[in-house]
């Protein structure tokens, strides 16, 4: 199946401050990137979606100045969570896409749990 | 009604048991269903997709798809400890996007 990186795989953070998530496709290139948040004993729920060169496009009620997404290549997004606080801890989850069906569709990175302290 | 359903569980089972896990769904468009095992702090790991109806094995798994009633089953024979995870079956219309179960947490006690 397709290769993909997400760093870092977990991260304590204090408030107030930005934490970086980057996910990475190894194998193929990725031009839409879904990031995806599931918070304790919850299903995956779907944050926002990036076309590369795009700005990302976020479902409702997830803030787009809070969770910055940038997908400047076809490798590589980043979500940025900007003054983070308790309530964003949660685990976060990279799946990157080139649209080609099932090749690429269904692998997701290994996960970003965030603390929030 | 959700578009997908999934019973949250907690399943629990003795070693060596046959384990149903299934999903039922609303939009007769769904073409690709998939399941996933996901182990606790990890992201999603895919186990098997099947496109339209019918059954796929692989192993010790086999997946169902019965189009006619919307309804999707995962089977794990001869379960392991080693299977304890949260089951999540996924589908989608054309390949994305892609529209989760809830997850059913399994446990297999030796």
């Amino acid at each position: 199946g397709a290769v993909v990186s997400q760093h870092p795989s977990w991260v304590i953070c204090k408030s107030g401050t930005s934490v970086k998530i980057e996910c990475r496709s190894l194998d193929f290139q990725a031009t839409t990137m879904f990031w995806y948040r599931q918070f304790p004993k919850q299903s995956l729920m779907l944050m926002a979606t990036s076309n590369e060169g795009s700005k990302a496009t976020y479902e409702q009620g997830v803030e787009k100045d809070k969770f910055l997404i940038n997908h400047a290549s076809l490798t590589l997004s980043t979500l940025t969570v900007t003054s983070a606080h308790p309530e964003d801890s949660s685990f976060y989850i990279c799946r990157p896409s080139a649209g080609d069906g099932m090749n690429t569709e269904a692998f997701f990175g290994q996960g970003t749990r965030l603390t929030v302290v | 009604q959700k578009e997908v359903e999934q019973d949250p569980g907690p399943l629990s089972v003795p070693e060596g048991a046959i384990v149903s896990l299934n999903c039922t769904y609303s939009n007769s468009a769904f073409q690709y269903f998939m399941w996933y095992r996901q182990y606790s702090r990890k992201g999603p790991e895919l186990l098997m997709y099947t496109y339209s109806s019918g059954n796929k094995e692989d192993g010790r798994f086999t997946a169902q798809v019965d189009k006619s009633s919307k309804y999707i089953s995962l089977f794990i024979r001869d379960s392991q400890p080693s299977d304890s995870a949260t089951y999540l079956c996924a589908m989608s219309v054309g390949g994305t996007p892609l529209v989760f179960g809830k997850g059913t947490r399994l446990s297999v006690i030796a």
